[in-house]
């Protein structure tokens, strides 16, 4: 059974508009998120994170927002750029991740056309 | 600095025969984590290691995988008898695990093809 999901395999958007990436999970007990990004042939990337404590987090174009009551979390990108073309992973731990592993959704390939 | 790196970045075996891939952490993290991401799947968790404690081997997925960390650095991922089903690319990581919410910074990863 999987605790964090990414039900979209994929998602295409117009280069300058929004993109929203969506990951679900099902362990009450994670409290810190995090987005990372992959491209073909390289490992992921951290990209931006948030506590459980919050419900949005702000780096530039990208922002998270976790909802704990729907137990989902998004990550929207404004403007979508060419180059945010690649797979996003979604991650959570517990414990504000002093113990252990990172628990991956399966990814989410963003296409951003020009 | 130099980020985690991975060696060896492809290796083709035959099934049946043992492998050992290497990672070498970022100089200081004390963490280190091997994951593995096979064909259109999420990245799953294999070992974690932190400084002198015992490893979580949780997550690995047969007593045919084994690793070592010697000298809280460089780690080996050691499989033995291979099959096809361990066909991935081997991730490893490395982090200060007093970073909030343990950021991990991932090598480029091993793609292992087991014919």
């Amino acid at each position: 059974d999987q605790q964090v999901k990414q039900n979209s395999p994929s998602l295409s958007v117009q280069e300058g508009r929004i993109s929203i990436l969506n990951c679900d999970y099902t362990n009450s007990m994670f409290d810190y998120f995090l987005w990372y990004k992959k491209y073909p042939a390289e490992g992921p990337t951290f990209l931006i994170s948030i506590s459980s404590i919050k419900d949005k987090n702000e780096d530039g174009r990208f922002t998270v927002f976790l909802n704990k009551s729907a137990k989902h979390l998004s990550l929207h990108i404004v403007p979508s750029q060419p180059g945010d073309s690649a797979v996003y992973f979604c991650a959570a731990s517990a414990y504000g991740g002093s113990q252990g592993n990172l628990i991956f959704g399966k990814g989410t390939k963003l296409s951003v056309k020009p | 600095g130099a980020g985690v790196s991975q060696s060896p970045s492809n290796k083709v075996t035959e099934k049946g025969k043992d492998v050992e891939l290497r990672c070498d952490p970022i100089s200081g993290h004390t963490a280190l984590y091997w994951y593995r991401q096979s064909l259109g799947q999420g990245l799953e968790f294999l070992i974690y290691f932190q400084g002198n404690s015992a490893p979580d081997k949780s997550g690995l997925p047969s007593d045919r995988f084994s690793a070592e960390r010697t000298g809280g650095s460089v780690s080996t991922l050691t499989i033995q008898r291979t099959q096809q089903e361990d066909s991935a690319v081997y991730l490893c990581a490395s982090s200060l695990l007093t970073t909030p919410g343990n950021e991990q910074f991932f090598g480029p990863g091993t793609r292992l093809t087991v014919l």
